[in-house]
């Protein structure tokens, strides 16, 4: 199945300043990333999702870019602001069932 | 449309006694998905259901089951508890209808914390 690693694992960054945050992938024939966000004590929430026929999506100040022969793919928050002081959590599609990442902590600080 | 619920939200299990979640999906979507959320493991896929038929499974022992019901509500059921099933149990729902390696946004439910003494 599909195996999906995420880094790093914490992040801190000034508000204001750019966030990225990568994930590689095994599975060639992968084709749908996703990326949630979830608060603390709250459900995961999607926040941006790249299918494998495009390189790049962007919305706001958020932004994903795939990476199909080195399987990879990364999130860029711009900008950033304390409300997006979150873990997320990329992942990738085995059958009907998400594998995600192991979640990356990022703390934004004003 | 209403979002994903479940029920209940809390509970406290001591071991060796079974456990039976609820989850009801937006209206229209006939895929239910459940995840195993712990500090350790992350998010787990334990199975997927879509008319009333598992179609993919998770690799965690046949005490953790599900079933779907014919308005695609969902219930997963633990048996003999132990004290690592302690976690959130969160199901998600879709259209399902992308098929295999399926590109269908997946809406998560708030979860079920459970607690096994």
């Amino acid at each position: 199945g599909e195996n999906v690693e995420q880094h790093p694992s914490t992040l801190s960054v000034q508000e204001g300043d750019s966030a990225v945050i990568k994930c590689t992938y095994s599975d060639s024939a992968s084709n749908y990333f996703p990326w949630y966000k979830q608060e603390l004590g709250k459900r995961p929430q999607l926040i941006i999702d790249i299918r494998s026929n495009v390189g790049e999506k962007k919305d706001q100040r958020i932004a994903v870019t795939l990476n199909k022969t080195a399987k990879h793919f990364s999130l860029h928050i711009t900008e950033t602001q304390p409300e997006d002081s979150a873990v997320y959590f990329c992942a990738g599609v085995t059958g009907y069932a998400l594998n995600f990442g192991k979640g990356t902590s990022l703390l934004v600080t004003p | 449309k209403a979002g994903v619920t479940q029920t209940p939200r809390y509970l406290i299990k001591t071991r060796g006694q079974q456990v039976t979640l609820s989850c009801s999906p937006i209206s229209g979507h006939r895929s239910v998905s459940w995840y195993q959320q712990t500090p350790g493991q992350g998010l787990q896929f334990l199975f997927e259901y879509f008319s009333e038929t598992q179609r993919n499974k998770g690799n965690f022992p046949g005490r953790f089951s599900g079933r779907q019901f014919s308005n695609s509500r969902s219930e997963m059921n633990v048996s003999t508890l132990e004290l690592g099933d302690s976690a959130l149990y969160l199901c998600a729902s879709s259209e399902g209808t992308s098929g295999y390696r399926s590109t269908d946004t997946q809406y998560f439910g708030p979860g079920t914390r459970l607690t096994v003494l």
